[in-house]
């Protein structure tokens, strides 16, 4: 059961690159989310899928676009990264809505130098 | 919006103690709470969550919290601390289309 996959498991990037961070579900789930986590502030939301073809913008969404590509895959780019990026990187994914319980990948840990 | 507060950053007790995690909500209609545990490396998990009906809900891992409309407080007990509970317990509160975390509390287990 592999649940929310994420890839890569780390990266290290240079301020100015530009970098696209993978996920995808295998339960069959409507709802996408992708969240940063910084150190004492929890998480925070940054992109969302309600359902296949729909995105919206978060609590942080600048510096990130994403791609909801079909129901089992959405992905979060970063254009061109800054420092302030540096942080852990986690999607999830809910049967339908925001209000459902969420579960989680295994995150990515991104350094921006 | 909504907003979670978790007013401990970090707690230590010795194993085999009680325990519990303090949650305070804002959130202007009936909310969807939720408590989720992070070990070090892994994503979150669901413990338990609230949706409606008995305030007093069990979840996984022997873990139980009780919803307090009146004091806006969903707080999370363990009557038995184990040393792999040892961990990173995150609050949750959604309204209709979206979930705020709280900053979480860290637990650590003394032997």
């Amino acid at each position: 059961n592999a649940g929310v996959t994420q890839t890569p498991k780390f990266q290290v990037l240079k301020t100015g690159q530009s970098m696209t961070l993978q996920c995808a579900q295998d339960m069959n789930h409507n709802s996408m989310y992708w969240y940063r986590q910084d150190p004492g502030m929890g998480l925070r939301l940054i992109y969302y899928s309600a359902s296949e073809g729909t995105t919206d913008k978060g609590e942080v969404p600048n510096g990130y676009n994403v791609s909801r590509l079909n129901k089992r895959e959405f992905s979060l780019r970063l254009e061109s990264a800054a420092p302030s990026q540096t942080s852990v990187y986690f999607c999830a994914s809910s049967t339908s809505g925001g209000n459902q319980p969420q579960h989680f990948g295994d995150g990515t840990r991104l350094s921006i130098l | 919006a909504q907003s979670v507060t978790q007013p401990d950053i970090h707690i230590t007790v010795s194993e085999g103690a009680s325990l519990e995690l303090r949650c305070n909500y804002s959130y202007g209609a009936t909310p969807y709470l939720f408590w989720y545990v992070q070990s070090p490396g892994q994503g979150l998990q669901l413990l338990l969550k609230y949706f409606s009906g008995d305030t007093l809900v069990q979840g996984i891992k022997g873990f139980e919290a009780e919803f307090k409309r009146s004091q806006s407080s969903f707080n999370l007990r363990k009557p038995s601390v184990h040393w792999s509970d040892a961990a990173e317990y995150f609050c949750a509160v959604a309204g209709n289309n979206d979930m705020r975390f709280g900053a979480g509390t860290r637990l650590t287990v003394k032997p």
